[in-house]
């Protein structure tokens, strides 16, 4: 089945790290994608990572697959208070173009 | 290189009445989608054009909802007659083509039915 799953809220304090959660239940995905979005704003695509891959590291930004648990995170070093968005985690298959989004994460940064 | 734009932002209707969005993807994005995200829940698929022809329209609730996307450029997704349940933010996203891993989205339209 398809099915994304996050937990809601996160709230860290200014310079401390956000580790924010995802699982997922298709083996069959092929991509996996972080995505932010900011009061207001639309979808910003942050990172994504091919299903064959452990780990991405992108500047602050480190997602981290355990395709046998079937879990995706994203770890935010330093966060700042521009960080505080809500993080839509996604998976898509190989042959087809649809996006399964999980409910999103809202992330709150204490200055 | 101006991003996916949506229109309008933000559309307030009573239930019965017409609405329809406006999506503009990137310039050369054969590939254009519609997501809608409910009540704070996920965001769901509604469907997928490449140029003017619809692959995968799987998404689509039922069929108050027509989507179209005349000469392949914009789109538009039409809700007649709205309902209290079509409440919720409608997202544009469009992709080069072959390519589905980097979808680009636009800034939505919140749509609210009375």
């Amino acid at each position: 089945g398809e099915d994304v799953e996050q937990s809601l809220f996160l709230s860290v304090r200014e310079g401390d790290s956000s580790v924010i959660n995802c699982t997922y239940t298709d083996s069959s995905s092929t991509y996996l994608y972080w995505y932010k979005q900011e009061p207001g704003a639309g979808l910003q695509l942050l990172t994504y990572i091919f299903s064959n891959m452990d780990m991405k590291q992108d500047q602050r930004l480190t997602v981290l697959l355990n395709k046998k648990d079937k879990h995706l995170s994203l770890r935010i070093a330093d966060t700042q208070t521009g960080d505080s968005a809500i993080y839509f985690c996604a998976e898509s298959k190989k042959g087809t173009y649809k996006y399964i989004f999980g409910t999103g994460t809202r992330l709150k940064v204490l200055a | 290189e101006a991003g996916v734009t949506q229109f309008p932002s933000h559309s307030v209707i009573e239930k019965g009445q017409t609405v329809t969005l406006r999506c503009d993807p990137i310039s050369g994005h054969d590939n254009l989608y519609w997501y809608r995200r409910v009540m704070g829940k996920e965001i769901k698929f509604l469907l997928h054009f490449v140029k003017e022809s619809k692959q995968d329209e799987s998404g689509m609730p039922n069929n108050r909802f027509l989507a179209e996307r005349t000469g392949g450029t914009y789109s538009t997704l039409k809700v007649q007659p709205a309902e209290l349940e079509d409440s919720g933010v409608y997202f544009c996203a469009s992709s080069q083509a072959g390519q589905n891993y980097e979808q680009y989205f636009g800034p939505g339209t919140r749509l609210t039915v009375t």
